[in-house]
């Protein structure tokens, strides 16, 4: 099983609708949970992070987390073609002794068609 | 105006070289890392640093090499050991391990 698990898409939403994106982490002593935009041949900008179970909202952008389910989501309102990109989950992966280790997601790809 | 540097923005290598990659930062963060980034694929991590003069090993750190002297500073070193270099390096910093990362533009590495 992966540590970190994303839909890879990709996910093809119109232009106004709303966009779901989910990820799913093996660890459960996660203790935080960051969503990054890809833009293509560009470097991962972080867009939301949660800490806490429950909603945050940022703008057009609500990420939400579910610990017992292990279960993070980013959902896009009245999504814009500009949000085409590669979205990915990264997950701090506390278990062992390593240091709270960041792990990506393979990413999903999102299109916003006009 | 606070950031991660990396340069080059594109570099070109001949096979049995070494090449070394530069990323700085001037947000006062503690620790850095660096990841590489293949077509279609997700991000690697490679070495990572929490604090001056101490990194360890990623999950592919075989046939590289980084040195963490400076806060600022930390450069990672491509050798003639990494069977497959071309990719997409990626220098990032965060101010504690457990904290969001923020990344640089990137080095696109090509082996000729």
């Amino acid at each position: 099983q992966k540590e970190v698990e994303q839909n890879s898409g990709p996910l093809s939403v119109p232009e106004g609708a709303i966009a779901s994106l989910n990820c799913t982490y093996s660890d459960r002593g996660s203790q935080s949970f960051f969503w990054y935009r890809q833009y293509s041949g560009k470097s991962p900008e972080l867009i939301m992070s949660i800490y806490s179970n429950g909603d945050k909202e940022d703008g057009r952008f609500t990420a939400q987390l579910n610990k017992a389910s292990q279960y993070v989501s980013l959902l896009i309102r009245d999504s814009q073609p500009s949000d085409s990109a590669t979205y990915l989950c990264a997950v701090n992966i506390a278990g062992g002794t390593s240091y709270g280790k960041l792990t990506f997601g393979q990413g999903t790809i999102l299109t916003v068609h006009p | 105006d606070g950031g991660i540097t990396q340069s080059p923005k594109y570099l070109f290598r001949k096979e049995g070289q070494n090449v070394t990659l530069s990323c700085e930062q001037n947000l006062n963060h503690d620790a850095m890392y660096w990841y590489r980034q293949d077509p279609g694929q997700g991000l690697r991590l490679i070495y990572y640093s929490q604090i001056v003069n101490d990194f360890q090993k990623g999950d592919i750190a075989e046939g590289y090499s980084v040195s963490r002297e400076k806060k600022e500073s930390f450069p990672l070193t491509v050798t003639s050991a990494q069977k497959n270099p071309t990719a997409f390096y990626l220098c990032a910093s965060s101010l504690s391990s457990y904290n969001e990362q923020f990344f640089g533009p990137g080095t696109r590495l090509t082996v000729l």
